[in-house]
């Protein structure tokens, strides 16, 4: 069973195009991060949400924390090649001191 | 550079063998975690530790292995392998025991099983 469910797995878009990323549970994490992964590399932290309904842009990235603290999305505004990568959902679940990922968006951005 | 250090990078080995995979945490890191990814997939929790402890467990198999030393680098130890156990492995150390900080990630040992 998966805790963090990412959708979509796989996105193919053209470059100044908007997208959305979404990561659900049905557990509360008392927070989630969202990561950013290259080919041959290790992830890279992006963000941190923490509070319920919290919203945190990065540039053109925009991350919001939903109310009941059980997902979290991702909205990517004119999207460029560099965008390019395997964004990943992270959180702990509560009482746990795991950090688990989600599967996992694979973005392609086409010029 | 994440300050995350894991060595070898590349590993080649037989089915039936036995490999050691090791990681040394960032400086003042007290946690590492140990993750399994494969082709096109997100990445799978196998194990924490602590300060030298085990903290929590995921789905690391029987044939797997970890410990944390008190230089807090840590070591996983692949038993037994499978062609299916070819995957990338990363580790991540964090400052403390969960909470929201960051985790920094290493730049993997990329297993190959042949």
């Amino acid at each position: 069973t998966q805790l963090l469910e990412q959708s979509p797995q796989f996105l193919s878009i053209q470059e100044g195009e908007n997208l959305t990323v979404y990561c659900n549970s049905s557990s509360v994490f008392s927070s989630l991060q969202w990561y950013r992964q290259e080919p041959g590399e290790g992830p890279v932290l992006l963000v941190t949400v923490v509070t319920g309904g919290e919203v945190k842009k990065l540039k053109r990235l925009t991350f919001q924390f939903g109310d009941a603290r059980k997902d979290s999305s991702l909205h990517i505004t004119a999207a460029q090649p560099g965008d390019t990568g395997l964004y990943l959902c992270a959180g702990a679940p509560r009482n746990t001191g795991k950090l688990i990922f989600g599967q996992g968006t694979t973005l392609q951005v086409k010029p | 550079d994440s300050g995350v250090t894991q060595t070898p990078k590349h590993l080649i080995t037989a089915t039936g063998q036995r490999v050691t995979l090791r990681c040394s945490p960032r400086s003042g890191d007290l946690s590492v975690y140990w993750y399994q990814q494969s082709l096109d997939q997100g990445l799978q929790f196998l194990i924490q530790y602590y300060n030298g402890e085990e903290r929590a467990k995921g789905n690391i198999l029987e044939r797997f292995s970890a410990q944390q030393f008190p230089d807090l680098h840590s070591e996983l130890n692949l038993s037994s392998l499978e062609l299916g156990d070819s995957a990338l492995y990363f580790c991540a150390s964090r400052t403390g025991d969960g909470g929201n900080t960051e985790a920094f990630f290493g730049q993997g040992t990329r297993l190959t099983v042949v």
